[in-house]
């Protein structure tokens, strides 16, 4: 596995709360996203990260922000979480540097957000 | 946002057969890539493809690059009951990653 974690697993919320998932890399792989799946849908981009600093949105990101203050570490927030936002939520990494698997993309475990 | 169609949507095969699957895209990818995701658990990664025409395999999966760029295949060969899930594909532009909506696989032993 490509070292990424995902905290909190599984979380269960009310409508109108901020809510913040984190993701955790240990591979230094310069790219970080946040994707949503939905049945249906499948995996929809929210937000990515080229660099500490360096965000941008993706397809979905309406109602999502983000921060990577570190290489490691690239937050989800929802400022008011909606029941629409219901989820689960899956961070991705690659562009590791020096390897042949730069343009590979490897998955968290996901966290699954329920907003009642 | 781009999307890349992906057939089947679900199988339902006999343990022992053979399993193709295909994606297809409008536009020209960079690199394919095919994933398995089981239920509850986030997608691993199973084949990369970074050359139209490449042929890889892992095991007993193989799957190859198109050469026209716009699609790819993935085969399954000998399936094992534990090959249940879903399989999906994704493509790089060198910009982002487009996704597939998945091929449920279901072996009956």
């Amino acid at each position: 596995d490509a070292g990424i974690t995902q905290s909190p697993r599984h979380k269960v919320t009310e409508t109108g709360t901020p809510v913040t998932l984190r993701c955790h890399q240990t591979e230094n792989h310069r790219y970080m996203y946040w994707y949503r799946q939905d049945p249906g849908h499948g995996l929809r981009l929210i937000h990515y990260s080229y660099g500490v600093k360096d965000t941008d949105k993706g397809e979905v990101s309406d109602g999502y922000s983000v921060s990577r203050s570190k290489t490691e570490d690239f937050l989800l927030t929802l400022e008011s979480a909606t029941s629409s936002q219901t989820s689960v939520y899956f961070c991705a990494i690659s562009g590791r540097t020096g390897g042949e698997s730069y343009n590979e993309q490897f998955f968290g475990p996901g966290t699954r957000l329920t907003v009642l | 946002g781009q999307q890349l169609n992906q057939s089947p949507q679900s199988m339902f095969i006999q343990e022992g057969e053979d399993v193709s699957m295909n994606c297809t895209s409008s536009s020209i990818f960079n690199t394919w890539l095919w994933y398995k995701q089981d239920p509850g658990e986030g997608p691993v990664l199973l084949i990369a493809l970074y050359k139209a025409g490449e042929l890889t395999s892992n095991g007993r999966l193989t799957a190859q690059f198109g050469i026209t760029r716009k699609d790819s295949f993935l085969n399954i060969s000998a399936s094992i009951p534990s090959d249940v899930g879903i399989y999906f594909c994704a493509g790089d532009t060198g910009n982002q990653f487009y996704f597939g909506t998945g091929t449920s696989l279901t072996v009956i032993p």
